[in-house]
């Protein structure tokens, strides 16, 4: 089975501070993704990467930035962290068309 | 207009009851994806589907290219198929990006 574990359930960040959300998978995917869930708005892509050191932007990448090091792990960073960017952070990573999602981070920012 | 719609946004049924969950795209897609989110829980990949129907359980998945129109069914509904069901597609030109639906919020009471 696929297993993509991200490294909190839940964080709790104060207004300003630099956030860094984890995200590993061990099937060895080349495409990972990381997603913002908000209530009536769905999912919605901030970034996404095909291989190690490769990005593109999402729907959605103001304020945030990635990092891809290592083939199994993809990092979410928020630089500078706001109230609007209090939201369910969904990590995913695939082969081809189907992803696998990791159990989700619940970020809230004071 | 959105190009992955679902209806109905809010279902609320007894148990038992044959539910049904639409979805239409206004895409060339390579294949057709249902997930189900459980409160609080990750997302998990229900089908894939390029073409006719797939059966998993008691969920049934159908998909009319022509139609651009794909349903999701559940036979006998019990209180814990209670979730998010959210139907996303795989665009042709792209091999990784899901075009994600709002998601349809069911509640199956006991």
């Amino acid at each position: 089975d696929v297993k993509v574990t991200q490294s909190s359930r839940y964080l709790v960040k104060r207004t300003g501070e630099k956030v860094f959300l984890e995200c590993v998978q061990d099937m060895d995917h080349e495409n990972m993704f990381w997603y913002r869930q908000d209530p009536g708005l769905g999912l919605r892509l901030i970034y996404f990467s095909y291989d190690v050191k490769m990005k593109e932007k999402g729907d959605i990448p103001e304020g945030y930035s990635v990092s891809r090091e290592k083939k199994e792990r993809f990092s979410l960073i928020l630089e500078s962290a706001s109230t609007n960017q209090t939201s369910m952070y969904l990590c995913a990573s695939s082969w081809l068309y189907e992803q696998y999602f990791g159990p989700g981070t619940r970020l809230t920012v004071t | 207009k959105n190009e992955v719609e679902q209806s109905p946004q809010n279902l609320t049924a007894q148990e038992g009851e044959f539910i049904t969950i639409n979805c239409s795209y206004s895409v060339g897609i390579s294949a057709l994806h249902w997930l189900q989110q459980h409160p609080g829980g990750g997302i998990v990949s229900l089908f894939m589907l390029s073409s006719g129907k797939k059966k998993h359980g008691r969920l049934i998945a159908t998909i009319n290219i022509q139609e651009k129109h794909s349903s999701l069914h559940i036979t006998a509904s019990h209180p814990r198929d209670s979730a998010v069901y959210i139907c996303a597609v795989s665009h042709m030109d792209s091999n990784y990006q899901l075009i994600w639906g709002a998601g349809t919020k069911l509640i199956i009471k006991p």
